[in-house]
């Protein structure tokens, strides 16, 4: 199964919003409404931000929003902190009954 | 407290086999699906596989498919994965993950281990 498509880097100063594209094909993203969103910090391991597209786990900010069109799904984060300098990964569930990850994208806060 | 934790991870010489853990505690291990995620040293994330809670059903990435078996034992709260034909390209930090869905299955990771490492080289 092929990576998830990101973009490697993002930036946005303190407030304001970014947002990161995740695109794969209709036999993953597009075919499900099972994409989800992790935060890694160096040194860490990943956290769970969005599940099933656009939901929040117990705990996660409001400032973190998911959302879909076709084979793109996109993370937004409004009030950019710096502690949200991280890098975000995209998850799908395939057609295969396998997960696929996306490359990963460095966010800085400037 | 919901906690995952790894063991097993060493140095080992191509072609070699080894066999990774990861203790379950904070929640009803059975009830749940658990996974196994890998991160090569300043890579990215890559699925690697899958078990449901009963272990009938297990799913693998090509990359690993026909070398490495996940298992898990309920009675111990425990996850495995029995890794063979070890290559350098299997060098990586090998997290579990918890399935965040009881009756469907996806594979969105709500826990997460802090990782096991594991070096293939010679």
């Amino acid at each position: 199964q092929s990576a998830l498509t990101q973009p490697a880097s993002v930036s946005g100063s303190p407030g304001q919003s970014i947002t990161i594209s995740c695109t794969g094909t209709s036999s993953d993203v597009g075919g499900y409404n099972y994409v989800s969103w992790y935060q890694q910090h160096p040194g860490k391991a990943p956290k769970l931000m969005i599940y099933d597209v656009s939901n929040r786990p117990s705990g996660v900010s409001n400032r973190f929003s998911g959302s879909k069109s076709g084979n793109t799904a996109s993370l937004t984060i409004s009030g950019l902190q710096a502690e949200d300098e991280a890098d975000y990964y995209c998850s799908s569930y395939t057609s295969s009954s396998k997960g696929v990850f996306g490359g990963g994208t460095k966010l800085t806060v400037l | 407290e919901v906690q995952l934790v790894e063991s097993g991870g060493v140095v080992v010489q191509p072609g070699g086999s080894l066999r990774l853990s990861c203790a379950a505690s904070g929640f009803t291990f059975d009830d749940y699906a658990m996974h196994w995620v890998r991160q090569a040293p300043g890579k990215g994330l890559e699925w690697v596989s899958l078990i449901s809670w009963d272990g009938g059903s297990t799913y693998y990435a090509d990359s690993v498919k026909g070398r490495f078996t996940i298992s898990r034992d309920n009675s111990k709260n425990s996850l495995y994965l029995q890794m063979n034909s070890l290559r350098a390209e299997d060098t990586a930090l090998y997290y579990c993950a918890k399935e965040r869905g009881v009756v469907v299955i996806t594979y969105a990771f709500d826990i997460w281990g802090q990782g096991t490492m594991v070096t293939v080289s010679s």
